[in-house]
């Protein structure tokens, strides 16, 4: 894998707490990006940054904020989880947007 | 709206056969495809690519086919074989970079 490390890898949390989880990245790449994947629906991008502090939305952004204070490290944070957002969520990276992205191992989160 | 689709959710082949797998994507802008291969509890991984200034790119035992006249990719595995077992992905980005879509995937299965 291409230096990502998403944490945590598995997670439960109960439907109304807020849930954070992190992509730390070691290629010094500009672009990042968070995705669910829910079966049927491939990869969906939630939010993506083209620098620190630079953010924007994806198409499916709402009850999701996130947060890049630095250039390896981007936080994707569930305000308020719902069971809507029981997924797998992948973190990528790329040199150039929307470019080959290179993605991480995933992280399985389910909401009770 | 935008939809990139592939075929079949499934193929099943022989270990030593070739494999094709298609994809369907709608927007005549799109001008650059990207394959990913992703292994069960796995991020997707980077295949191969094209431009739309293309029709054909080979890679190691693969190759990818890119028709924009009927707007189909497709990506061909010679020989395939029982680590070709995935779920394979195409991605088709618009003029200019600013959206990637995913198609929601076929599941290669290999038989020995």
């Amino acid at each position: 894998d291409a230096g990502i490390t998403q944490s945590p890898r598995h997670k439960v949390t109960e439907t109304g707490t807020p849930v954070t989880l992190r992509c730390h990245q070691t290629e010094n790449h500009r672009y990042m990006y968070w995705y669910r994947q829910d079966p049927g629906h491939g990869l969906r991008l939630i939010h993506y940054s083209y620098g620190v502090k630079d953010t924007d939305k994806g198409e499916v952004s709402d009850g999701y904020s996130v947060s890049r204070s630095k250039t390896e490290d981007f936080l994707l944070t569930l305000e308020s989880a719902t069971s809507s957002q029981t997924s797998v969520y992948f973190c990528a990276i790329s040199k150039e947007q929307n470019t080959e992205a290179f993605f991480g191992q995933g992280t399985r989160l389910t909401v009770v | 709206g935008e939809s990139v689709g592939l075929h079949l959710p499934t193929l099943s082949v022989q270990e030593g056969d070739n494999s094709i797998i298609n994809c369907a994507y709608s927007n005549s802008a799109s001008d650059y495809f990207i394959w990913y291969k992703q292994e069960s509890g796995k991020g997707p991984q980077f295949i191969i690519d094209i431009r739309s200034n293309m029709d054909k790119r080979q890679g190691q035992r693969v190759t990818v086919l890119l028709n924009k006249t009927v707007k189909h990719l497709s990506l061909q595995i010679a020989a395939t074989q029982p680590g070709d077992s995935a779920v394979y992905f195409c991605a088709v980005v618009n003029t200019g970079g600013f959206k990637t879509i995913f198609g929601a995937g076929t599941r290669l299965f290999v038989k020995a």
